[in-house]
């Protein structure tokens, strides 16, 4: 049962255009998010977060959105830099014990 | 700053054999994690530890022992390493209460002949 959920392993886009990143959950619980970008033989660093009473929060470049009623979420990157190119998980977490539940991430690709 | 670091970063051993993993953190964080890494499963939490001596089962804990005597430290013990271990295996680990992010070492490739 996979409770956090990236359905697209994959993403190309164009250097200067936006990138589009997205998540879905299923378990209720959840209420606390955040975006992890990963590169090659390095480990996950993180990127953004966002906890349940907001629908937006920004970072720069990066800004996550949190649709609680549809139970998704999003990373926006604008503009994409070749440097994003990376794999991006997306995790959450809710109650006392602050484990985090991973999705598959997704490769992100900026080319130049 | 060295903050939260992983030895070794590759390792390969046979399978039946004991092999330790070492994390060691200098932030002073009450929490710490093992995950592991594998094609097509993302990031799975293994162990996990509040505090020192208090340690629970994450999602995939079978094979895998943990001890937590000092809070800068968390090895991840491998019994009697099977083929199925091979993996990229990550500490991290935060600061405390509240909503705040799991900072990650830099991984260990452990390959199982």
């Amino acid at each position: 049962d996979q409770q956090v959920k990236q359905n697209s392993p994959s993403l190309s886009v164009q250097e200067g255009r936006i990138s589009i990143l997205n998540c879905d959950y299923t378990n209720s619980m959840f209420d606390y998010f955040l975006w992890y970008k990963k590169y090659p033989a390095e480990g996950p660093t993180f990127l953004i977060s966002i906890s349940s009473i907001k629908d937006k929060n920004e970072d720069g470049r990066f800004t996550v959105f949190l649709n609680k009623s549809a139970k998704h979420l999003s990373l926006h990157i604008v503009p994409s830099q070749p440097g994003d190119s990376a794999v991006y998980f997306c995790a959450a977490s809710g109650g006392s014990n602050y484990k985090l539940t991973f999705g598959k991430g997704t490769l992100l690709t900026v080319n130049p | 700053d060295a903050g939260i670091t992983q030895s070794p970063r590759y390792k390969i051993t046979e399978t039946g054999r004991q092999v330790t993993l070492m994390c060691h953190q200098t932030w002073s964080h009450s929490y710490m994690f093992w995950y592991r890494q594998d094609l097509g499963h993302g990031l799975r939490l293994i162990y996990y530890s509040a505090a020192a001596d208090i340690t629970d089962k994450g999602e995939v804990p079978d094979g895998y022992v943990v001890s937590r005597s000092k809070t800068e430290n968390f090895p991840l013990t491998l019994e009697s390493a099977t083929r199925s271990q091979t993996s990229v295996y990550f500490c991290a680990s935060r600061f405390g209460q509240g909503n705040q992010p799991q900072h990650f070492g830099d991984g260990t490739r452990l390959s199982i002949l």
